[in-house]
């Protein structure tokens, strides 16, 4: 049972444009969600979070947006840049009462930024 | 954010031999994970390591294969046992203080033959 799920196995944008990567959980315990990214060969990277209280949290280029009646979250990199091509990997964690810390991840998108 | 070492980067192995990775951190965490991701799959959890106790592991996962030590807030082992060439991996441990800080290591990619 995938609880966490990025359909999109892959995405290429010109640099300067927007890159914008989807993400879905069926688990509606989840509270805590997070973006990361992943070169090969390294550890993934935290990029930015969001907690369910919120709907849109920002750090420079990055945006993610929260639809809790949807189940849905994107991460939008607004200008990309060709340094941004890694994989990125969606993840959610329940904090609430039930706070185990466990982070279910979805299966990536490759993002590849064309110059 | 805490910073995490791990070791070995990358392995070769025979099969039915074991390998151990180890992690390390910089700070004390409360919690610290590990996670194995697949060729082209995502990251799996395979257990959380427990300080002083035993690791409580995901469906899947069984503490014969993979037995897991956390000695203290610092530092943790995971023991791959028994390898075969559906083992073959990039493993990867985490750990987090609380909300928002997970950190992971650089991960070891296991290659059994």
């Amino acid at each position: 049972d995938q609880q966490v799920k990025q359909n999109s196995p892959s995405l290429s944008v010109q640099e300067g444009r927007i890159s914008i990567l989807n993400c879905d959980y069926t688990n509606s315990m989840f509270d805590y969600f997070l973006w990361y990214k992943k070169y090969p060969a390294e550890g993934p990277t935290f990029l930015i979070s969001i907690s369910s209280i919120k709907d849109k949290n920002e750090d420079g280029r990055f945006t993610v947006f929260l639809n809790k009646s949807a189940k849905h979250l994107s991460l939008h990199i607004v200008p990309s840049q060709p340094g941004d091509s890694a994989v990125y990997f969606c993840a959610a964690s329940a904090e609430g009462s039930s706070n185990t810390g466990k982070l279910i991840f979805g299966q990536g998108t490759t993002l590849q930024v064309k110059p | 954010s805490a910073v995490i070492s791990q070791k070995p980067s990358r392995d070769i192995c025979q099969r039915g031999t074991s390998l151990t990775i180890q992690c390390q951190v910089d700070s004390q965490v409360t919690m610290m994970f590990w996670y194995r991701q697949q060729p082209g799959q995502s990251l799996t959890l395979i257990a959380t390591a427990n300080q002083g106790s035993e690791a409580t592991y995901e469906s899947g996962f069984v503490i014969d294969k993979f037995p897991i030590s956390r000695p203290n807030l610092t530092f943790s082992t995971l023991t791959v046992s028994n390898m075969s060439p559906e083992d073959s991996s990039i493993y990867l441990c985490s750990g987090t203080t609380g909300r928002g800080g997970y950190t992971f290591g650089s991960g070891t990619r296991l290659t059994v033959v």
